[in-house]
């Protein structure tokens, strides 16, 4: 079956520590995004990527990075710079053309130790 | 600045009885919609989407939307809602290859 993984479906975070969400895709899209999801503020954009080797920054980048080395990886990091990393990640993808719709994984619930 | 407003925190139905999640939405140019479900503890489940044509989509799971350019408006709706139904719903505008979400609207449909 096609789709998206994200891994692992929980994570915790010791302060000061960085950690790594993992997402794959084999639906062969080009483009791949990182959302934060906090419960009554929707979904927010961190990073994005279009193509291999190349990602933007969306409205909240600070304190994370990513990685687009592959088509089908796109890892987020959390750095011990984001100061409140606890909320629910979630990847997309997104074949050519901005009036295709977007694919979720079923995403990453981080918490701060 | 492109933006997508859903004014109902929560939505309460019957089963059984029709439903309908408002949009409104502000862009420039012809906006490309759409619309997500979301479970607990799952990702987004695409729904339906409005690119151009008829003003009526219909989409996944009995769902529909109207698209009215007048009221810059994208309403979610189904003629008899199920128990099943119950989740959050989200509206999304796309802009340059990105979506700008809604804050989401729960609904919750009783027996």
């Amino acid at each position: 079956d096609g789709g998206i993984t994200q891994s692992p479906k929980y994570l915790f975070r010791k302060e000061g520590q960085n950690v790594t969400l993992s997402c794959e895709q084999n639906l062969n899209h080009d483009a791949m995004y990182w959302y934060r999801q906090d419960p009554g503020q929707g979904l927010r954009l961190i990073y994005y990527s279009q193509i291999v080797n190349d990602f933007q920054k969306g409205d909240i980048a600070e304190g994370y990075s990513v990685s687009r080395e592959k088509k089908e990886s796109f890892p987020l990091t959390v750095t011990s710079a984001q100061k409140n990393p606890t909320a629910f990640y979630l990847c997309a993808s997104q074949s050519q053309g901005t009036n295709q719709p977007q694919h979720f994984g079923d995403g990453t619930r981080l918490s701060i130790l | 600045a492109q933006s997508v407003a859903q004014p109902e925190d929560q939505v309460n139905v019957a089963e059984g009885n029709p439903l309908t999640v408002k949009c409104t939405y502000s862009v420039s140019g012809n906006p490309y919609l759409f619309w997500y479900v979301q479970y607990p503890n799952r990702g987004l489940q695409f729904l339906l989407k409005y690119i151009t044509g008829d003003n009526l989509v219909k989409g996944s799971y009995g769902f529909e939307a109207e698209f009215n350019k007048s009221q810059t408006s994208f309403h979610l709706k189904k003629p008899s809602a199920l128990v099943s139904d119950s989740a959050l719903y989200f509206c999304a505008v796309s802009q340059g290859g990105k979506l700008i979400f809604g804050q989401g609207t729960e609904l919750s449909v009783k027996p």
